[in-house]
């Protein structure tokens, strides 16, 4: 069925340091792909997306890159703030409910001064 | 736009007790869900609805009820509460539910049930 591993936490990193989450999935077909990111006390957001494969999403100095052929949406950003401390989901359609999104786990990302 | 908000923030309830957790939004969005957030479980689909009168289970929905007399609200009623729906319960919304939509989220519920 459809699911999504995601790299497992916590993740501390120094200011500065360089982040990736790990994201694979499992899925018929080539589904959009998003990172959704819950800062302290709050609800979800998207942080980025990428609706077809080889297509790029970026915001706010976070990437992933769509890559088929190893089914994976990994999120990278090459300078990490105190401010990025936060739950990152990876997360796709999927299942048999309309609009349902499947989410990971969630990495907890802690980023020290 | 105040996006999704939902209430309350918190609640503690006793098992057995009833109540509802309310949920609104004003981006005019056909989408809404309800979501429950546990540790190391990511998010699960608790009941959808594609727009005013139309609702579906998704993937855990015993428990919980759901009605969608509006555009604007949904809200999540659990019936019976259990010790096990202690959880933190999150609406959101997106314009069509399609695949490639975004859905925003609202801020959460956190209830216990003791």
């Amino acid at each position: 069925g459809n699911s999504v591993t995601q790299m497992e936490g916590p993740v501390t990193l120094s200011e500065e340091a360089f982040l990736t989450i790990n994201c694979t999935y499992t899925a018929t077909g080539y589904p959009s792909l998003f990172w959704y990111v819950q800062y302290p006390g709050e609800g979800l957001q998207l942080l980025l997306k990428a609706t077809k494969a080889d297509d790029k999403g970026s915001n706010k100095g976070f990437e992933a890159t769509y890559r088929k052929e190893t089914t994976s949406f990994h999120l990278e950003k090459g300078s990490v703030q105190v401010s990025d401390s936060a739950v990152y989901f990876c997360a796709f359609p999927g299942g048999t409910s309309y609009g349902k999104l499947t989410f990971g786990q969630g990495t907890i990302l802690t980023v020290h001064p | 736009n105040a996006g999704v908000t939902q209430t309350p923030k918190f609640q503690v309830l006793k098992t057995g007790q009833s109540m509802t957790l309310q949920c609104a939004q004003d981006m005019n969005h056909e989408y809404m869900s309800w979501y429950r957030q546990d540790p190391g479980m990511g998010l699960r689909l608790i009941h959808y609805s594609v727009g005013a009168g139309i609702t579906d289970q998704g993937e855990v929905p015993n428990g919980y009820n759901v009605s969608r007399s509006t555009t604007e609200d949904f809200p999540l009623r659990l019936l019976s509460a259990a010790p096990s729906q202690t959880s933190v319960y999150f609406c959101a919304s997106s314009t069509a539910g399609l695949n490639t939509d975004t859905q925003y989220f609202g801020p959460g519920t956190r209830l216990t049930v003791l």
